[in-house]
């Protein structure tokens, strides 16, 4: 069964760290890009940021609103996705979900065709 | 910053037709992509690159493009159809920044 099993979730205070894992199964993991999403309590779905596989350099991209606090990485050899988030604030407080890339055929897309069930942060004194 | 814009909600009975709108300035030049997320739950992509529809899901979910304008309809929709609709694409300016949209909340009558 392909899966993604997301941990690391809790309460942190503002100004803190936190780093979220993100294990995969049943699938080539390193054949894909890899994101991770967050909704805010009662909000839409923000994208994170991606990481590219290994034919891509392991590249990553963040949303402006992490870029300089969050960094994601992945080790491929244990199938598992990263999310080390510092600088922790009130605004980060979410539901964050790693999400895989889509892939259709040699097209890598922007897009995500499985999801993990999430892992909740907050961030609050 | 690219935004995706969508209808804050939408209504329809049982059997009819629900119609979901993501308007953005760069969706000439993207795919669309479509996500339902029920409560409590991650979200399904149900539609990609505009118009195709991923294995496993019902053929009454399909996709459609007209400029800046995409389209989500559901024919003959169903209760548990009843859930929050996301349109996503990437900004068009060079980078692969991801976008989504505003989200729709589908209610069955």
């Amino acid at each position: 069964e392909v899966q993604l099993v997301e941990s690391g979730g809790g309460l942190v205070q503002p100004g803190g760290s936190l780093r979220l894992s993100c294990a995969a199964s049943g699938f080539t993991f390193s054949d894909h890009y890899m994101d991770w999403v967050r909704q805010a309590p009662g909000k839409g779905l923000e994208w994170v940021g991606r990481t590219r596989n290994k034919a891509n350099s392991y590249t990553t991209e963040y949303a402006a609103s992490v870029k300089g606090r969050f960094t994601i990485s992945r080790d491929d050899s244990k199938n598992s996705l990263y999310l080390q988030m510092n600088s922790l604030k009130t605004e980060d407080t979410a539901v964050y979900y790693c999400a895989r890339g889509l892939n259709s055929g040699p097209d890598l897309l922007p897009a995500f065709d499985i999801w993990g069930q999430g892992t909740m942060v907050t961030v609050s004194s | 910053s690219y935004e995706l814009t969508q209808p804050p909600s939408v209504s329809v009975s049982p059997g009819q037709t629900a119609r979901i709108t993501c308007s953005g300035d760069a969706l000439p030049k993207q795919y669309a992509y479509w996500y339902q997320q029920k409560p409590g739950q991650a979200p399904v992509l149900v539609i990609y690159k505009d118009s195709e529809r991923p294995s496993g899901i019902p053929e009454r979910f399909s996709g459609s493009s007209s400029g800046t304008t995409v389209t989500l309809t559901i024919s003959g929709v169903q209760a548990e159809d009843e859930a929050d609709y996301y349109c996503q694409s990437a900004d068009s300016s060079g980078t692969p920044f991801i976008v989504f949209g505003t989200g729709t909340k589908v209610t069955v009558l």
